[in-house]
């Protein structure tokens, strides 16, 4: 059974750094990766979808990367705003099912 | 496009009624989720439906149930409420699978 592990479960920083979330899965037999941003009591926003035959993509400030070998993936957020605050959670996509990380709260302070 | 649209977007229950939650997905999507959200146990998945057939279900009791229809619209239903089932249930729709998942806003359900 797959299992989704996202370090750490709450993040806080100054506006305008740069930050690493992480993303670990136990089995690297996945068809994709999608990271969300969830903002309080609000529904998913879709940010990123990595398929299982690449490595990174990247959209604006964000970048997120796949090892399926090591079963991590990491969400890279440059230069981070205040609105940037949220929830943000890893989805690892199985031919069944999406399993999906408990989340990582970010604040950014201005 | 427009996105994916749940209704109602809140509801009160009392302990043993039934509530139906509605999901329309993206134009042209045919799979359908559905997830409950809680704090103490995250985001779990319910069941997918495409093409009007239930794909896979997780590990849900029987009070829970869906359908799908023709034109790709969902249904959840959840019978003799319980307080546990209160939850914020996400709806998401993709072409296929595997696929992006896309979101609904929610339905904040709460039981008293």
């Amino acid at each position: 059974k797959q299992e989704v592990t996202q370090i750490p479960a709450a993040l806080s920083v100054p506006e305008g750094e740069n930050l690493v979330l992480n993303c670990s899965f136990t089995d690297s037999a996945i068809y994709n990766l999608q990271w969300f941003r969830q903002d309080p009591g609000k529904g998913l926003t879709s940010l990123l979808l990595i398929q299982s035959s690449q490595r990174e993509q990247t959209s604006g400030r964000l970048n997120a990367s796949l090892d399926k070998s090591s079963g991590r993936s990491t969400l890279y957020i440059a230069a981070s705003q205040p609105g940037d605050s949220a929830t943000y959670l890893c989805a690892v996509g199985g031919y069944n099912d999406m399993r999906f990380g408990a989340g990582t709260r970010l604040t950014v302070k201005p | 496009k427009a996105g994916v649209t749940q209704t109602p977007r809140y509801l009160i229950k009392t302990r043993g009624q039934q509530v139906t939650l509605s999901c329309s997905p993206i134009s042209g999507h045919r799979s359908v989720s559905w997830y409950q959200q809680t704090p103490g146990q995250g985001l779990q998945f319910l069941f997918e439906y495409f093409s009007e057939t239930q794909r896979n279900k997780g590990n849900f009791p029987g009070r829970f149930s869906g359908r799908q229809f023709s034109n790709s619209r969902s249904e959840m239903n959840v019978s003799t409420l319980e307080l546990g089932d209160s939850a914020l249930y996400l709806c998401a729709s993709s072409e296929g699978r595997p696929a992006e998942q896309f979101f609904g806003p929610g339905t904040r359900l709460t039981v008293l």
